[in-house]
């Protein structure tokens, strides 16, 4: 079946840091992406969609200098979290679709992001 | 634009029990309707899905639900629960054409020996 593979699982970065987290299809072609953010004991947020080759799709609120979004390719899509604050804790994942195959949203095993 | 409710936060049950977890959507078109399973953490893993045909979809696992488009629910079932079906469960929906997937609050099952 199609996989996701999410890197890293947990990163503990300094206030004013960059992190980038990769999404990755390993089995199929991802012509979209989601990235969502999950807080403790709640459901997920969208955050942005991306398709390949082109600028991601920022939900409202959401700020898209600070949260960059890069998918160069139909397998990797890369969520880069800018100038990191305390606030920005969270746990990250992402989804990749297909355009071929049945209908499915496949999800990466989650980035847990803790800013110091 | 389409919305998720899942009407309970918290479900205990004892092991063996059944179980029911709800979920209902708005939407003015034509949706795609899904059930996701969480681990603490991990990310989510797909339970069912209703795309068409067959209003009653299962789960390899035993877990069931129906989508019934008049009451506008897509409610999961499982007759008899173990304790490693404790998990955050998700119910969302995706509008026909549409890319983004709209997520419910989650529920999250409690199973007691």
């Amino acid at each position: 079946g199609a996989v996701v593979s999410q890197h890293p699982s947990r990163v503990i970065c300094k206030s004013g840091t960059s992190v980038k987290i990769e999404c990755r299809s390993l089995d199929f072609q991802a012509t979209t992406m989601f990235w969502y953010r999950q807080f403790p004991k709640k459901s997920l947020m969208l955050m942005a969609t991306s398709n390949e080759g082109s600028k991601a799709t920022y939900e409202q609120g959401v700020e898209k200098d600070k949260f960059l979004i890069n998918h160069a390719s139909l397998t990797l899509s890369t969520l880069t979290v800018t100038s990191a604050h305390p606030e920005d804790s969270s746990f990250y994942i992402c989804s990749a679709r297909s355009a071929q195959g049945d209908y499915g949203y496949t999800f990466g095993s989650g980035t847990r992001l803790t800013v110091v | 634009a389409q919305s998720v409710t899942q009407l309970d936060s918290q479900v205990p049950v004892f092991e063996e029990a059944p179980v029911e977890l709800r979920c209902n959507y708005s939407s003015s078109v034509s949706v795609y309707l899904f059930w996701y399973v969480q681990y603490p953490n991990q990310g989510l893993q797909l339970l069912l899905k209703y795309l068409s045909g067959s209003t009653l979809v299962e789960s390899i696992n035993g877990f069931e639900a129906e989508f019934n488009k008049s009451q506008t629910s897509f409610h999961l079932r499982k007759p008899s629960v173990h304790i490693s079906d404790t998990a955050e469960y998700f119910c969302a929906v995706s509008q026909w054409g549409a890319q983004k997937l709209v997520f419910g609050q989650g529920t999250r099952l409690t199973i007691n020996p």
